[in-house]
């Protein structure tokens, strides 16, 4: 079956980096995208990596190794606002979205 | 990024009432959108992929005749719950497939529906 696994919940502190998990076995493999969700809105894209390696935007960088299963996002100097729930979401090879459950980061002072 | 757009944001019905949501795509075509809901504190649950011009594939569980699924034209989709029931409250999230950039998936702000 077609499995994404992230951690329910993690800590971390304001200023900080913090690195969430994501690995995945599903059919076929078209990229992973990382999605942020806070709490009673929709997500929001936050990046897509199709090719091994590390691509950065701004704070966020998303990390992805196809022969290991295994993407992060790392969010560095963490901010209040980036309290919310981290979707990894992989598109197989029927280009559907599988998503995982969700991570929900809290950030405190 | 692309822009999705839906409403209602919000949408408070008595039951037995039909409830329609609009999806659309502001600045790009989507051939594909995607029809999900998500009960608090749970993830996303697809419901349903719609297909311009074609029928709306369900996943298993959706009810076809119950959430009725009409993408028209390339910028719009519309999601029908008929006959809505209490347990059918919940937040209902579009999205739109944008092919210029790697199939993501970009998500409308999301519709929150109450049934009385």
């Amino acid at each position: 079956g077609q499995n994404i696994d992230q951690p329910t919940e993690m800590t971390a502190t304001e200023g900080a980096i913090v690195q969430i998990n994501c690995t995945y076995q599903t059919s076929g493999f078209n990229g992973l995208f990382w999605y942020q969700q806070h709490a009673g809105e929709a997500p929001t894209f936050l990046s897509y990596n199709v090719l091994d390696g590390l691509e950065e935007k701004g704070r966020f960088s998303s990390f992805l190794s196809r022969s290991k299963g295994y993407s992060y996002l790392l969010l560095k100097e963490l901010q209040m606002k980036d309290s919310a729930s981290y979707l990894c979401a992989v598109m197989d090879s029927n280009y559907q979205l599988i998503w995982g459950a969700g991570t929900k980061l809290i950030i405190k002072p | 990024g692309a822009v999705v757009s839906q409403h209602p944001s919000r949408v408070i019905c008595k039951s037995g009432t039909s409830v329609k949501i609009e999806c659309r795509s502001l600045d790009f075509q989507a051939t594909t959108m995607f029809w999900y809901r998500q009960f608090p504190k749970k993830s996303l649950m697809l419901m349903a992929t719609s297909n311009e011009g074609s029928k709306a594939t369900y996943e298993q569980g959706v009810e076809k005749d119950k959430f009725l699924i009409n993408h028209a034209s390339l910028t719009l989709s519309t999601l029908t719950v008929t006959s809505a029931h209490p347990e059918d409250s919940s937040f209902y999230i579009c999205s739109a497939r944008d092919g210029r950039v790697g199939e993501t998936q970009y998500f409308g702000p999301g519709t929150r529906l109450l049934v009385l």
